[in-house]
Formats: C-alpha cells, sequence, structure tokens
C-alpha cells in the first residue's frame, strides 16, 4: 500500500507561529497532493507536488518533498486561527508506472491554531 | 461554475429506507468519485466514474449503488443501510480520471448520513 503516514497526528500552535507537517509514503511516487479539511466539510486541494521537484510555494504554504526518504513536508508560516484543520497528505496509487486510477490519502494531522 | 455541490447536506434514515445522495459539476470534469470519511480519519474511496462509466469499484456492498445519468451528476442510491454505514459522504470530481492524468480533486462539502 502506499497510504502515507503523517506526523505529528495533532499539533496546537499560538497564532504567528509556523506550524510544520509530515508525510511520509512507502513506494514511488509520481507526485503528492496536500488538501485542507475544515471540520465536517469537503477536503480542499492545496497544492501538488511533482517527484521531480524539491519545494513549491503557494502563499504562506510551503511543500517539500524528498524522494530519497519518500516523505513530504507541509510549513505554513504565520499561521492563523482560520488555518485550523485537518491537513492530508495524498497520493497517485500506482505498481510501477501504472496508476490504479486513484488516491490514496494519509492518516491526517488535525492543526489548531489558538488565537 | 468552480464548485461541486452535494444535496442532501444531511440525511437521517432508518434502516429500510431507500434514499439518494446527489452530486453535481458543471466544471466539465470527467472523472467523479464518492467517498466514505468516517471521524478523524481520512476519506476512503467507494467509486470512481470516468467518461461516465464505472472504473473502480472498491468492493462497496451493494446497498451502496452508485449512478451516473450524465458528466455532470453522480447519484449514490442507498438501501436497507447499517447504523455503521453512518459517515460524511463526500463527492469529487476531478478534470480527467487519475489514470491518464494525475491531477487534482475536487471536493464537494459532503453529506452527513446518520443511519438509525
Amino acid at each position: 500500500s502506499q497510504q502515507g503516514e503523517e506526523d505529528p497526528q495533532a499539533l496546537s500552535i499560538q497564532e504567528g507561529e509556523n506550524a510544520t507537517m509530515n508525510c511520509s509514503y512507502k513506494t514511488s511516487i509520481n507526485n503528492l497532493q496536500w488538501y485542507r479539511q475544515n471540520s465536517g466539510r469537503g477536503l480542499v486541494h492545496l497544492i501538488l507536488i511533482r517527484s521531480n521537484e524539491r519545494e513549491k510555494h503557494s502563499g504562506r504554504l510551503r511543500v517539500t518533498l524528498d524522494t530519497s526518504k519518500k516523505s513530504s513536508s507541509l510549513l505554513i508560516t504565520a499561521s492563523r486561527a482560520a488555518d485550523t484543520a485537518s491537513y492530508f497528505c495524498a497520493m497517485p496509487l500506482r505498481a510501477g508506472g501504472t496508476s490504479y486510477g486513484k488516491l490514496t490519502f494519509g492518516q491526517g494531522t488535525i492543526l489548531t491554531v489558538h488565537p | 461554475d468552480t464548485e461541486v455541490t452535494q444535496t442532501p447536506k444531511h440525511l437521517v434514515m432508518g434502516m429500510t429506507n431507500k434514499k439518494s445522495l446527489k452530486c453535481e459539476q458543471h466544471m466539465g470534469h470527467r472523472a467523479m468519485y464518492w467517498y466514505k470519511q468516517k471521524a478523524k480519519k481520512p476519506p476512503e474511496l467507494m467509486f470512481v466514474y470516468s467518461y461516465e462509466k464505472l472504473s473502480i469499484n472498491e468492493s462497496v456492498p451493494s446497498r451502496f449503488s452508485p449512478e451516473c445519468p450524465n458528466s455532470s451528476l453522480l447519484n449514490l442510491h442507498l438501501h436497507a443501510l447499517q447504523p455503521e454505514d453512518s459517515a460524511l459522504y463526500l463527492c469529487a470530481s476531478s478534470p480527467l480520471p487519475q489514470v491518464l492524468v494525475y491531477n487534482e480533486q475536487f471536493f464537494g462539502p459532503g453529506t452527513r448520513l446518520t443511519v438509525l
């Protein structure tokens, strides 16, 4: 299985601090995606990083990918109370070069940002 | 229109009821997905439709029956559900099927289902 493992499971910080979440996976990937989910709502796509990329930025988000360590991290800088949510990494499930046509999600990190 | 809509937002049903969940997108996406999500867990894939044809069924019990009447609409018909089927049901779409192109998925807000 290519299911991602995320850590920490939960993270509690103060507004203005940075939050870092990590995702590890087991086999080679084509890309890795990060999603945010506010409580009881749908997921929102944040960023996609391809296997030939090492770092990608989007606003206050910074994602890194280390394919040699099979890991990715999501950094949220200058956090806000509105960033409180669950964050999931997701990757296409594939065997060799063939995609099974579906994403597998990590277990998620619950981020709480206190005002 | 850049969103996926789902109706109803909440649904309470008995174990003998028949109900349907509806999902709609008008982004021209050709892949649509149903996920089931339990509290504090990641979404679990149930079904994938590619070009209006069922391409993946993740061994879902037959009491869940998907339908894709056209490229914009996805239904999930529910019959004789069990209390353990209570969950958030999420619909998603992507421009092309994941088997062709690795692309992001756009999620609807979900239907919170409670089975009594």
